[in-house]
């Protein structure tokens, strides 16, 4: 069983379009954290949400962490083909726990 | 700035064989993760280590063992391997104090 649901799992958009992806569990975190991977490269640290309700925005980026803080969304405004990847969330209490991810394809 | 260094980048090994993943995380971070990951798969966690200390473990099969050393290099030991522990093994570390996680750019282990 999955400790956090990733949905969807894939998502392929033209440039341009907006899209949110979510990250969804039962557990409550301390913080969650939202990482972009690039294939046979490390995961990449993209933001950290700590506090329930909180929204970070990173460019066009906007982070949400859910009030219980259990869940959490990405919004990506005017998507890029450079945004194309692997987006991964990871709830930390103790260790950190990665969902299985949304793969995103931007098509130019 | 320094980042996660894994050794080595590429391994081939044959079934039953061993294999030593090294992970030197970055300078003041006491925190150590092991992942695999599999082929078109989500990062599983092995195992992590905070002060040398095993911290918590996953779904670390028990022919693969791992330390913390007083440096906080971590070594992942994987024994008899299995055509089905080829994978990318990722170690990210981080501080206690600031939870964020830098990953390393991983070992591809290719057993044959």
């Amino acid at each position: 069983t999955q400790l956090l649901e990733q949905s969807p799992q894939f998502l392929s958009i033209q440039e341009g379009e907006n899209l949110t992806v979510y990250c969804n569990s039962s557990s409550v975190f301390s913080s969650l954290q939202w990482y972009r991977q690039e294939p046979g490269e490390g995961p990449v640290l993209l933001v950290t949400v700590v506090t329930g309700g909180e929204v970070k925005k990173l460019k066009r980026l906007t982070f949400q962490f859910g009030d219980a803080r259990k869940d959490s969304s990405l919004h990506i405004t005017a998507a890029q083909p450079g945004d194309t990847g692997l987006y991964l969330c990871a709830g930390v209490n103790n260790d950190m726990r990665f969902g299985a991810g949304t793969r995103l394809t931007v098509k130019p | 700035a320094a980042g996660v260094i894994q050794s080595p980048r590429h391994l081939i090994k044959e079934k039953r064989e061993t294999a030593t993943l090294k992970c030197y995380p970055i300078p003041r971070h006491d925190t150590v993760y092991w992942y695999q990951q599999g082929p078109g798969q989500d990062p599983q966690f092995l195992i992590s280590f905070y002060e040398k200390m095993q911290s918590d473990k996953g779904s670390i099969p028990d022919r693969f063992s791992a330390q913390q050393f007083s440096d906080y290099h971590s070594e992942l030991n994987m024994s008899s391997l299995e055509l089905g522990d080829s994978a990318l093994y990722f170690c990210a570390s981080s501080s206690r104090m600031n939870t964020e996680a830098f990953f390393g750019q991983g070992t591809r282990l290719t057993v044959v």
